[in-house]
């Protein structure tokens, strides 16, 4: 089945550390995105990547970091500097931009806690 | 930047009733509206989509509406089954492309359908 895997599901972290969120599509899209999500809130464009070896910055980037070194995964890193970093994060990928994106496909989401 | 308001943000109804969820967009540019769901524990997935160019679109029980002038958009669900309750989040793009990285999301609508 095609689609986006994240993991971990779940996620607890000790103020200080940095922790990585994976996330991993065979839909062989283009563009992937990350997002935050919180309680009554809409989703938050934290980086996106819409070509391997390039992204860049949305609207709530810092204390964030991500690479895109394969086209199938985009890693998010949620650094010590983030300062309210419980949250839930999802992972999504379109076909490109330049296409046309439209649609968006989500992972599950990874819930991150710190304690 | 682009402001989407979205109203309410819950909502109850009977087994059968109809629903309905309003957006309002602030950049009259805007040109592309998508609705999503998100189930419990899942990631948010697309149900039905408008264009600026098409003032109504429906897909078996779910219907979108859009007024340009006013800047509103709104999603109509009709006879309401209890697998409908989720959260609905709509956005409004400024691409002409559609692009997701240019998708700004409301604040989410918990819908629940009562037996």
């Amino acid at each position: 089945d095609g689609g986006i895997t994240q993991s971990p599901k779940y996620l607890f972290r000790k103020e200080g550390q940095n922790v990585t969120l994976s996330c991993e599509q065979n839909l062989n899209h283009d563009a992937m995105y990350w997002y935050r999500q919180d309680p009554g809130q809409g989703l938050r464009l934290i980086y996106y990547s819409q070509i391997v070896n390039d992204f860049q910055k949305g609207d709530i980037a810092e204390g964030y970091s991500v690479s895109r070194e394969k086209k199938e995964s985009f890693p998010l890193t949620v650094t010590s500097a983030q300062k309210n970093p419980t949250a839930f994060y999802l992972c999504a990928s379109s076909i490109g931009a330049s296409r046309g994106a439209g649609e968006l496909f989500f992972g599950e989401g990874s819930r991150l806690t710190v304690l | 930047g682009e402001n989407v308001e979205q109203h309410p943000s819950t909502l109850s109804v009977q087994e059968g009733d109809s629903a309905v969820i309003k957006c309002t967009y602030s950049d009259s540019a805007s040109n592309y509206f998508p609705w999503y769901k998100q189930e419990l524990g899942k990631g948010p997935q697309l149900i039905i989509d408008i264009r600026s160019n098409v003032g109504e679109k429906k897909d078996q029980r779910i219907a979108v509406t859009l007024n340009k002038t006013a800047k509103h958009f709104s999603l109509h669900i009709t006879e309401t089954q209890p697998e409908d309750s989720a959260v609905y989040f709509c956005a409004a793009s400024l691409g002409a492309s559609g692009s997701a990285r240019q998708l700004t999301f409301g604040s989410g609508t918990q819908l629940t359908v009562l037996p």
